[in-house]
């Protein structure tokens, strides 16, 4: 079955860190862009950040999130740090071939005190 | 600066058909876009992309009485024989050199 399924969410204090992962099956992982996109509560959809296939090319909305990629374990994943309580949202990763035409099911963040 | 607009809100009766709209802005028109839909309390799904020249490619499972339409900058999402089920939110989305955008959502309503 061709599907993405994140993990690593949770709740985390003001100020700290969190891992993100994305497991991708069913398909060629690495001969696509992936992406990280996320929607706070009652909110629309904002992009994160997508890493090009090779790992190399990247770009972030911000300085405080890397994404990264391991292809030899078709998961992505999202590191993100000096979290704030407008970080709450859940985080889906998507693939991206021009158009995210497949997504996972999202996992949910909670920054909070 | 590469921006999608839609309208807020929109309404149509079951069974009938209603028209969808994402603008791009100026200087992009020439952008394909996606549409995504996302019904309450779920995830986004893919629906289609839709190129400059009016062509649409849609996603797996999609039903025919979804299509995609371009005039200018304006990108279209049509859909016909509304069901229940299509009330949702609908996104376009279109990318650039190192940036991905979303337009505001357009949450339609099925009377």
């Amino acid at each position: 079955e061709v599907q993405l399924v994140e993990s690593g969410g949770g709740l985390v204090q003001p100020g700290g860190s969190l891992r993100l992962s994305c497991a991708a099956s069913g398909f060629s992982f690495s001969n696509y862009w992936m992406s990280w996109v996320r929607q706070a509560p009652g909110k629309g959809l904002e992009w994160v950040a997508h890493i090009k296939q090779d790992g190399i090319e990247k770009y972030h909305m911000t300085g405080r999130f890397t994404i990264s990629r391991d292809n030899a374990k078709n998961s992505l994943y999202l590191q993100m740090n000096s979290l704030g309580v407008e970080d709450t949202g859940v985080y889906y990763c998507a693939r991206d071939p021009g158009g995210f035409d497949l997504w996972g099911q999202g996992t949910l963040v909670t920054v909070s005190s | 600066q590469l921006v999608l607009t839609q309208s807020p809100s929109a309404s149509a009766s079951l069974g009938a058909s209603v028209k969808l709209t994402c603008t791009l802005s100026s200087g992009h028109s020439t952008y394909a876009i996606a549409w995504h839909q996302q019904q309450p309390g779920k995830g986004p799904r893919y629906l289609m992309r839709v190129n400059n020249d009016g062509s649409h490619s849609k996603g797996d499972g999609i039903p025919d009485r979804f299509s995609g339409s371009s005039s200018g900058a304006e990108r279209y999402l049509t859909i016909s024989s509304l069901q229940s089920e299509d009330e949702a939110a609908y996104y376009c989305q279109t990318w650039g050199t190192g940036v991905q955008v979303f337009g505001g959502g357009t949450r339609l309503t099925v009377l």
